[in-house]
C-alpha cells in the first residue's frame, strides 16, 4: 500500500493567515484528495487534485480559500487562506493506489489546525 | 440518494464479545464498499471492503456482511479486543471520480 506523510502535523495559526499542507506520497498515484474532518465528525471531501488537470471542489469549498498544487504524482498542497476559528479542523489526504486496485484510497496521518 | 447512513453511533463490548456496526445506503450506483478504522490523532486506515457481488468477505477477526437486496451492509469483529476500541467508518464509492461517501461513523469502546 501507499505510504503517505504530511506536513506540518499540527500547527496552531492566527486569524487572517494562511496555511499550506504538504502531501506526499512514497509512489506515483494518479487521484489524490483532501478531506477534512472535525474532532468527532465523519469526514468531508474538499476537492480531488488530479496531476495536469485543475482541482474539483465539492459543494462548499472553493479555489480561493482552499488552493491546491499538484505538480506530480507524488505530490499535493493544500492552502487554506485567510483562516478563520471554523477552519480548525482536522485535513487529511488520501490517495487512490492504482497498484492494489482503482477502488483502495488510503490516507495520511492528517494534519490539525488549530486558528485562534 | 447519496447517503450511507450508519449505526449505531457509539458501542460498548466486552472483551471476547462480538461487535455489530451497521450501514444501510440507497444509491444502487454504489459498487465498492469499504470499511476504516480510525484511532485518535491517526488517519483512517482501510480494514476491510467488499463489492456488492459478494455477499460476505471475512479477514482475521473481521467479516463484512452484505446484503444486496435489502442495500444494507454490516461490519462483524469477532472475539473484540480493547485494542480495537476505535471510530470505524462505513464508505461507499461512487460515480468515475471515484469519491467516497461516508457514513457518520461509530465509537467503539471494548473494555478489558
Amino acid at each position: 500500500s501507499a505510504v503517505i506523510s504530511q506536513k506540518p502535523s499540527r500547527d496552531i495559526c492566527q486569524r487572517g493567515t494562511s496555511l499550506t499542507i504538504q502531501c506526499q506520497v512514497d509512489s506515483q498515484v494518479t487521484m489524490m484528495f483532501w478531506y477534512r474532518q472535525q474532532p468527532g465528525q465523519s469526514l468531508t471531501l474538499i476537492a480531488t487534485a488530479n496531476q495536469g488537470s485543475e482541482a474539483t471542489y465539492e459543494s462548499g469549498f472553493v479555489i480561493d480559500k482552499f488552493p491546491i498544487s499538484r505538480p506530480n504524482l507524488t505530490f499535493s498542497t493544500l492552502t487554506v487562506s485567510n483562516m478563520s476559528p471554523e477552519d480548525s479542523s482536522i485535513y487529511l489526504c488520501s490517495v487512490e493506489d492504482l497498484g492494489v486496485g482503482t477502488d483502495t484510497q488510503y490516507f495520511g496521518p492528517g494534519t490539525r489546525l488549530t486558528v485562534l | 440518494q447519496q447517503q450511507v447512513k450508519q449505526s449505531p453511533q457509539s458501542l460498548i463490548v466486552q472483551k471476547g464479545g462480538i461487535s455489530i456496526i451497521n450501514c444501510a445506503y440507497e444509491n444502487t450506483a454504489f459498487d465498492y464498499f469499504p470499511w476504516y478504522q480510525q484511532f485518535p490523532g491517526k488517519g483512517p486506515a482501510l480494514l476491510i471492503a467488499i463489492r456488492p457481488d459478494v455477499s460476505e468477505k471475512k479477514e482475521g477477526r473481521f467479516t463484512i456482511s452484505f446484503n444486496k437486496s435489502a442495500k444494507q451492509f454490516s461490519l462483524h469483529i469477532m472475539d473484540s479486543q480493547p485494542g480495537d476500541s476505535a471510530t470505524y467508518f462505513c464508505a461507499a464509492l461512487y460515480g468515475n471520480n471515484r469519491k467516497l461517501i461516508w457514513g457518520l461513523g461509530t465509537s467503539l469502546a471494548v473494555n478489558p
